[in-house]
């Protein structure tokens, strides 16, 4: 079983800053991981699967990063917008099949 | 919109009564997972099917739940004699792909009081 651990808790930011999380699991037994988007009332939106040492993803101003020898991942936010205001959950994978989920970070993005 | 559906959204009973939710996914015959998010936490894995087939239960999941998916379409989630701690929201999940990329429902809250 994956023990997945992401930091900070909570943030806040203005609109405009630049910020960043970060996502920490075993090294061992990786096998891809994932991270959604989770807004108040409704479903958790998938950002990104990662599975190989190094990857990086993009998806307009969010991209994350992945070290599975260090086992961390960070997803970065450029330019915060009032939008991004969301919970951020990563997901380990071991085996293809069940997800363990970190318990997320909380961003509000104050205009 | 990721085209999985669960019903109902919200469920209010007292405790000691049995629940079922339903969840709908976008397209029959792959992967269906059931998660469990209380305050604070992330999900917390239960279940999942490939097609029909039950294959994996956590151990979070007590006798007093039961999941189904006949004929590989829809799944159901029953609990019998609800507590309160079993207050939650319930999430269902679709795998579609080849790197087990997870579509959610937008989840069951359930209150037991």
């Amino acid at each position: 079983i994956l023990n997945v651990e992401q930091s900070p808790q909570s943030l806040h930011v203005q609109e405009g800053d630049s910020t960043n999380f970060t996502c920490s699991f075993p090294s061992s037994n990786f096998y891809a991981l994932h991270w959604y988007r989770w807004e108040t009332a409704k479903s958790p939106e998938a950002l990104f699967v990662m599975t190989l040492n190094g990857d990086e993803k993009k998806k307009g101003r969010i991209s994350a990063t992945l070290n599975t020898k260090e086992g961390y991942s960070y997803l970065y936010i450029k330019g915060s917008q009032p939008e991004d205001s969301a919970t951020y959950l990563c997901a380990g994978e071991t085996s293809g099949s069940r997800l363990t989920f970190g318990e997320g970070t909380q961003l509000t993005v104050n205009p | 919109d990721t085209g999985v559906s669960q019903n109902p959204r919200h469920k209010i009973t007292k405790r000691g009564q049995n629940v079922t939710f339903r969840c709908d996914p976008i397209s029959e015959h792959n992967r269906l997972y059931w998660y469990r998010q209380t305050l604070g936490q992330g999900p917390e894995f239960l279940t999942y099917f490939q097609n029909e087939a039950q294959l994996e239960k956590s151990r979070l999941l007590s006798d007093r739940f039961s999941a189904e998916r006949p004929k590989g379409s829809f799944s159901t989630l029953e609990i019998q004699r609800t507590e309160q701690g079993d207050s939650a929201m319930y999430l269902c999940a679709q795998s579609v792909g080849s790197y087990n990329e997870q579509f959610f429902g937008p989840g069951t809250r359930l209150t037991v009081l």
